[in-house]
């Protein structure tokens, strides 16, 4: 599976859109982005994922580059609930193996 | 639906102590995961369950850990003896397919003293 890399923290203010960036410099033709969240003291949590196309749904918005290297995640009206841990991972989407996580961006959302 | 469902919520123990972790997945989701996360980092693949075959079991530490899952629902994760450094939450997740999203149960979380 293709590394991705993350900022380690991220701030944002309440009501304000939180763009969370991924580089994911390597990825492969078949490999798809993931993005999971994990609030303290709770299992991650799905978000969204996509092959090459933007993705849209309840939660989030997925950004993929046309190159494919690197990919944002929107939290278009961000609540002090979103204040998480955000993981980016990359994977085979046919892999038939788990998703590995990193260490992900800590996104703190402010009054 | 029910969620992933997971006890006991906290356990303390003893070095060189055993303790086991339950595991009852979401009805007919076939595949079933357990995570080991250290405080700080991310969590890490112990092992990987399709109905009631090992998929990939290469992180866990096959001298003190064992996992089975039994008639493909319900699973088992056992530490025997445990160290310090197995202190950790211990997530269990399933999901309908492989390539499906994951869904979490809320972790038991470890500490060995």
């Amino acid at each position: 599976d293709a590394k991705t890399t993350q900022p380690p923290s991220m701030d944002c203010a309440e009501g304000r859109a939180a763009n969370l960036p991924c580089n994911h410099s390597t990825i492969s033709g078949n490999e798809y982005v993931y993005w999971y969240r994990q609030i303290h003291s709770q299992g991650p949590q799905y978000i969204i994922h996509g092959l090459k196309n933007n993705e849209t749904n309840e939660m989030a918005s997925l950004i993929i580059t046309e190159d494919r290297k690197s990919s944002t995640l929107i939290l278009p009206h961000a609540t002090l609930r979103d204040t998480a841990v955000y993981y980016c991972i990359v994977r085979v989407g046919d892999s038939g193996y788990a998703l590995n996580f990193g260490k992900g961006t800590s996104l703190l959302v402010t009054p | 639906e029910a969620g992933v469902a997971q006890s006991p919520r906290y356990k303390i123990i003893e070095k060189r102590q055993s303790v086991a972790f339950w595991c009852n997945p979401i009805s007919g989701h076939a595949t079933l995961y357990w995570y080991q996360q250290i405080l700080g980092q991310g969590p890490k693949l112990l092992i990987q369950f399709q109905n009631n075959g090992v998929v990939d079991d290469s992180q866990l530490p096959k001298d003190r850990f064992s996992a089975e899952r039994l008639k493909g629902v319900d699973s088992t994760l056992k530490i025997q003896p445990a160290k310090l450094e197995d202190s950790a939450v211990y997530l269990c997740a399933s999901s309908l397919r492989v390539n499906y999203g994951y869904t979490f149960g809320s972790g038991t979380r470890l500490t060995v003293v």
